[in-house]
C-alpha cells in the first residue's frame, strides 16, 4: 500500500501491562511522527523523528513512554505500565522532510483501551 | 509558546448553506505555516491546505476556500454550499517550519443535515 499503516488497528489490555504499536511510513519518507488523539486533551504530539537525528521526544507524557525507529522506517511506540488515562488513539505521520515543508500523512491510528 | 483555538466545538447546518469553521493562532515566529485536517468518521487524518506566513493570498478549492488573515491571526475555512459527506471533525493545525511536530486546536465537529 502507498499509505502509511498502523497495527494494531485496536489494542485492548489491562492496567499495568506494556503494549507496542507499529507504525510503518511512505517509503522513502525520513520525517515520523506520533501523535495521540483522545477526548479531553484533543491532538498531542508525542515524538519526531528526523533521519538519523536524535529524535525529538519532548512530547511524551512520562517516562513510561518510549518509541524507536529501526533502519530509518519502521517505528514502535511502547507503553509500559499503562494506565487508564493512556487511553487513547495513537496515530502516526510521515513526511518527505526534503528542502521547503512537506505535509504530513496520517496513518488510520491504533485505538487503545486500558482497563 | 505555539497555540491554535478553534471557538466552535461543534456546528450543525442543513446541506446547502455556507458554513466558515474559525480558526485562530498564537505564535511568536516570524515564518510559520498553517494546515487545515479534515476528520472523517472513518476516523483517518485528511490533509487540505497548507498555507505559511509569508503568502496571505486567499485559496479556493471547489467549494472550499480559506481566509488567512495575519493581522488577526486567523486561518478560517469556508465551505459554500454544504454537503452531507461534508461531515466530519476539522483541525486547524500551525507548524512553526518546514517538518516540525504539528501543534492541532481542539477540532470542530460539522455535522451537515440532508
Amino acid at each position: 500500500g502507498a499509505g502509511v499503516s498502523q497495527s494494531p488497528s485496536n489494542k485492548v489490555t489491562e492496567k499495568g501491562k506494556d503494549v507496542e504499536l507499529r507504525c510503518d511510513p511512505i517509503s522513502g519518507h525520513t520525517a515520523l511522527y506520533w501523535y495521540r488523539q483522545s477526548l479531553g486533551q484533543g491532538l498531542e504530539f508525542l515524538i519526531y523523528f528526523q533521519g538519523n537525528s536524535a529524535p525529538d521526544k519532548s512530547g511524551l507524557p512520562s517516562d513510561r513512554f518510549s518509541a524507536e525507529r529501526t533502519g530509518g522506517s519502521v517505528s514502535t511506540l511502547t507503553i509500559q505500565r499503562t494506565q487508564q488515562e493512556d487511553s487513547a488513539v495513537y496515530l502516526c505521520a510521515s513526511s518527505l522532510a526534503r528542502g521547503g515543508y512537506n505535509e504530513q500523512f496520517f496513518g488510520p491510528g491504533t485505538r487503545l483501551t486500558v482497563l | 509558546a505555539q497555540k491554535v483555538t478553534q471557538a466552535q466545538t461543534e456546528i450543525s447546518v442543513v446541506e446547502k448553506e455556507d458554513v466558515t469553521l474559525d480558526c485562530v493562532y498564537e505564535t511568536r515566529d516570524t515564518t510559520y505555516y498553517l494546515f487545515w485536517y479534515k476528520q472523517p468518521p472513518s476516523g483517518e487524518l485528511v490533509f487540505l491546505i497548507r498555507r505559511n506566513s509569508f503568502d496571505e493570498q486567499n485559496e479556493i478549492s471547489g467549494r472550499y476556500s480559506w481566509n488567512f488573515q495575519k493581522s488577526t491571526s486567523s486561518f478560517n475555512f469556508t465551505i459554500t454550499a454544504s454537503q452531507v459527506v461534508d461531515s466530519a471533525v476539522y483541525f486547524c493545525a500551525l507548524s512553526e517550519s518546514g517538518n516540525t511536530p504539528l501543534v492541532f486546536g481542539k477540532g470542530t465537529r460539522l455535522s451537515v443535515i440532508a
